[in-house]
């Protein structure tokens, strides 16, 4: 079952901060987060495991919450270069299928 | 950085025409994908290949086919192409290892128009 995004979109001026959802009603064993930019392919951005963890990348970073099944994912002091659509990927069983998509949250920075 | 090749990028052709979509990657990658997407919406699954002369069918039923004779390279086919098949096709690969399970890289994509 595909999980559910949300905000479908938000408009950011640079410098704020936006959060984006990813819930599943299924268990999860793994979240992974992409961009993509328009006319592009998606890019992975970080992937988080089972366990609660937290991971970062400049000042991106995610969680993953296993008891309430969802993930975010925290855009600190957006930049333009953030502009575009995220899209998180959940996975079942570890090893096993393909994961399965959301619908994207178009998220757009503004100068 | 993640080596995976799609061939046309932009291809436009007739309704009733057989195409072959091209996905190579030179990453050794077991796991391939191919997902359509129309513009600004969301990715679909449509065929996954966990290995050579392994195929399966994703969410989406698709008019398409798929063959995996050789693990770097997974061709898409639409034996009749039709208006509805206009779209892009995104083909990935994966690798599944303890640390990053089945984390995807895209090739960049295939846009496809059908007259």
């Amino acid at each position: 079952q595909q999980p559910v995004q949300s905000p479908q979109a938000v408009i950011l001026r640079e410098g704020e901060d936006a959060v984006i959802n990813c819930s599943s009603s299924k268990a999860l064993y793994s979240v992974h987060w992409y961009r993509q930019k328009h006319g592009e392919a998606p890019v992975f951005l970080m992937i988080l495991l089972k366990g609660g963890e937290q991971k970062g990348h400049e000042k991106i970073s995610a969680s993953f919450n296993e008891k309430k099944q969802q993930s975010s994912l925290y855009l600190t002091a957006s930049q333009l270069s953030y502009s575009g659509t995220y899209f998180c990927g959940t996975g079942g069983v570890p090893g096993r299928r393909a994961l399965t998509f959301g619908s994207g949250t178009r998220l757009q920075v503004q100068p | 950085e993640a080596d995976i090749y799609q061939t046309p990028r932009y291809l436009v052709i007739g309704t009733g025409k057989k195409i072959t979509l091209e996905c190579s990657q030179t990453m050794g990658h077991d796991k391939m994908y191919w997902y359509q997407q129309d513009p600004g919406m969301e990715l679909h699954l449509i065929h996954y290949s966990y290995g050579v002369n392994s195929t399966e069918k994703g969410d989406l039923s698709s008019e398409s086919t798929v063959s995996r004779i050789r693990t770097e390279h997974f061709p898409l086919t639409l034996e009749s192409a039709r208006p509805s098949h206009t779209s892009q096709y995104l083909c990935a690969s994966s690798e599944y290892t303890n640390r990053e399970q089945d984390t995807q890289y895209f090739g960049p994509g295939t846009r496809l128009t059908v007259l």
